[in-house]
This record gives structure tokens, sequence and C-alpha cells, in this order.
């Protein structure tokens, strides 16, 4: 069965910390990923990534896939509050989401 | 450009009920997938529509349908509605969906929460 893994599920830090998300991907046919953020309503895309040790970076965040372990990681620098949120990263198509890791950043 | 939109935003109905679910994606996008997200479960796929075809489908009993117009607007219907049905609906859309091989991000709508008392 297919399947999509997050960890932590859950994750407390101060501002200013450093933290790093992880997705492992159980799935067949696997091709690219995405990770979005949801803060209270709807997701809203971060990154896509296709090919395999290319860091995508978007201020404070970055990415990396590892196509061979089926493996990602989300890393968010400096943190702010504003970061607090679930973070998901659908495989499979967009078709198989993780538990999601719920990050909560203290002022 | 318009976002997706999705009516009604918030509904109450009781258990026995039936529903329908609108969503109007991105102008040009031909592919709106639905998604169910409760707190116990995360967020689950429902089924994906292209071009007025139903192209994928998740782990839903039947009374989970949908369709998709020539406009590529869809509706999901819920029908024999239970308390398990209390969620937040969410509709996402794309230019081709799954069918680039999951390779173009899709965007989602504000969702529609839905309370079964």
């Amino acid at each position: 069965e297919d399947k999509v893994v997050q960890s932590p599920l859950s994750l407390v830090v101060h501002e200013g910390d450093t933290v790093t998300l992880n997705c492992s991907y159980e799935v067949t046919n696997f091709r690219s990923l995405l990770w979005y953020k949801q803060e209270k309503k709807a997701p809203t895309f971060l990154f896509m990534l296709t090919s395999s040790g290319i860091e995508k970076k978007s201020g404070r965040l970055s990415s990396i896939l590892d196509k061979k372990e089926l493996f990602s990681i989300l890393n968010i620098t400096a943190t702010q509050t504003g970061d607090s949120a679930i973070y998901l990263c659908p495989g499979r198509f967009k078709t198989i989401f993780g538990a999601g890791t719920r990050l909560f950043v203290k002022a | 450009k318009a976002g997706v939109t999705q009516t009604p935003r918030y509904l109450i109905k009781t258990r026995g009920q039936q529903v329908t679910l609108s969503c109007s994606p991105i102008s040009g996008h031909r592919s709106v997938s639905w998604y169910q997200q409760t707190p116990g479960q995360g967020l689950q796929f429902l089924f994906e529509y292209f071009s007025e075809t139903q192209r994928n489908k998740g782990n839903f009993p039947g009374r989970f349908s949908g369709r998709q117009f020539s406009n590529s607007r869809s509706e999901m219907n819920v029908s024999t509605l239970e308390l398990g049905d209390s969620a937040l609906y969410l509709c996402a859309s794309s230019f081709r969906g799954s069918g680039t091989l999951g390779q173009e991000t899709q965007y989602f709508g504000p969702g529609t929460r839905l309370l079964v008392l």
C-alpha cells in the first residue's frame, strides 16, 4: 500500500531556531513531490521537486529530494511565528498525503 | 487571475441528508481534485476529474460522488450523511493534474466546512 510518512508529527521551537522536516515515500511510480504549508485554511504551495540532489530555496525555506531513497527534507532557518503551520508533502500524483508535521514557533 | 472558489463555505446538515458542494477551478485549469480533511485522518484524496471524466478515485464509499461540467466546474455530492462526514472539503485545480505524472502543482480553494449533526 502506497503511503507517505512525515516526521516529526509535531514540533515546538522558539523563534530563530532552525527546523528540519522529513518526508519519506513508499509509493509506486514516484515522479516528483510537492511541499505545502497549511495555516488556518487551504494548503498553499511551497516547492515542487523533480530532480534528485538539487536544492530549491525560497527565502528561509529550502528543500531537497533524494529520488533513490524516496526521501525529502524541508529546512526552515531563523523560524518566525508566521511559520507556525502544518507542512504537507503529498505523493503519488498528489493522491496520498501523510499526516503532516505540525510546527509551532513560540515568540 | 481569480483563484479556486468553493461554495458554500460552511454547511450544517443532519444525518441522512445529502449535500452538494461546488468548486470552480482557476480559469484554464481542466483538472479538479477533491479532498477530505479531518483532524484524525488528515488530508485524504477523494477523486480527480479531468475533462468531465473521473480519472482517479480514492478509497471512499459510493456515497461520495462527483462530476465535472464542460466549463471544468465540479460538484461533489455526499448522500446519506453520517456524523463522520463532518470535515473540511477541499478542492484543488491544475492544468492537467495527474496526467502530468505529478509534475505540476495544484492550487487549493478555501474549502467547505461541513458539519453533520
